[in-house]
């Protein structure tokens, strides 16, 4: 069965400093994995996705992530934070069926003024 | 383009009641998926529905949970004879198809389940 984890449950990060968020994954064959942002009392925002291809993928609000498949890891980076990113992060892969995403445990991300 | 809508946002009941949680896909979009996020954790898988199609309810308690995705109408998610460990964020999405097997999924704001 496919798993998720995200290793840091909080992150603090100084507004204009960059951000690296961590995700690893378990899943037997190529993952399609994705990265959603939940604003507090609001629902999922999907960030970007990586499917097939480039393993750099681009998203929305100018965060990236890169899938290494060697590493299992699908982490999500943005050079520059803003106190509006504050937020949580989920990372997620669906399973072969397409039907169930799978979510890591989710990052709290806090921005310093 | 309207997005998956929910509603109510915010439910609460007293143990033992019912709760009916609504949710309206995307246009265009015929798959919904239910996902249950406990206090301080991420989602979890519920049910996946078709109009008029269970495919997988592998993440459904086995007792007093239910889903329909009915020919007309929105999905329903119900929750019968709650207790407290109902209280939970219910999020819907939905997807227009399986394009090769796997799609991306698009969130509703949530229902928050308040029992108490």
């Amino acid at each position: 069965a496919q798993s998720v984890t995200q290793p840091d449950i909080h992150i603090t990060v100084s507004e204009g400093a960059s951000l690296e968020l961590r995700c690893n994954y378990s899943y037997g064959a190529t993952p399609y994995l994705f990265w959603y942002v939940q604003s507090p009392g609001q629902g999922l925002q999907l960030l970007l996705k990586y499917f097939s291809g480039d393993t750099l993928v681009q998203g929305i609000k100018g965060f990236e992530a890169e899938f290494k498949r060697s590493q299992s890891s699908f982490n999500l980076r943005k050079p520059s934070v803003h106190w509006s990113d504050a937020a949580e992060y989920f990372c997620a892969v669906v399973n072969n069926a397409g039907n169930m995403l799978t979510f890591g445990g989710g990052t709290r991300l806090m921005v310093k003024p | 383009n309207a997005g998956v809508m929910q509603n109510p946002r915010h439910l609460v009941r007293r143990r033992g009641q019912e709760a009916r949680l609504r949710c309206s896909p995307m246009k265009g979009h015929s798959h919904v998926y239910w996902y249950r996020q406990l206090p301080e954790e991420g989602l979890k898988f519920m049910v996946y529905l078709q109009k008029e199609n269970i495919i997988d309810e592998s993440g459904m308690p086995k007792e007093r949970f239910s889903a329909e995705f009915p020919k007309e109408g929105p999905s329903i998610l119900r929750i019968q004879q709650v207790v407290r460990g109902d209280s939970a964020a219910y999020f819907c999405a939905s997807s227009p198809s399986l394009a090769g097997g796997r799609d991306t999924q698009y969130f509703g704001p949530g229902t928050r389940l308040t029992v108490l």
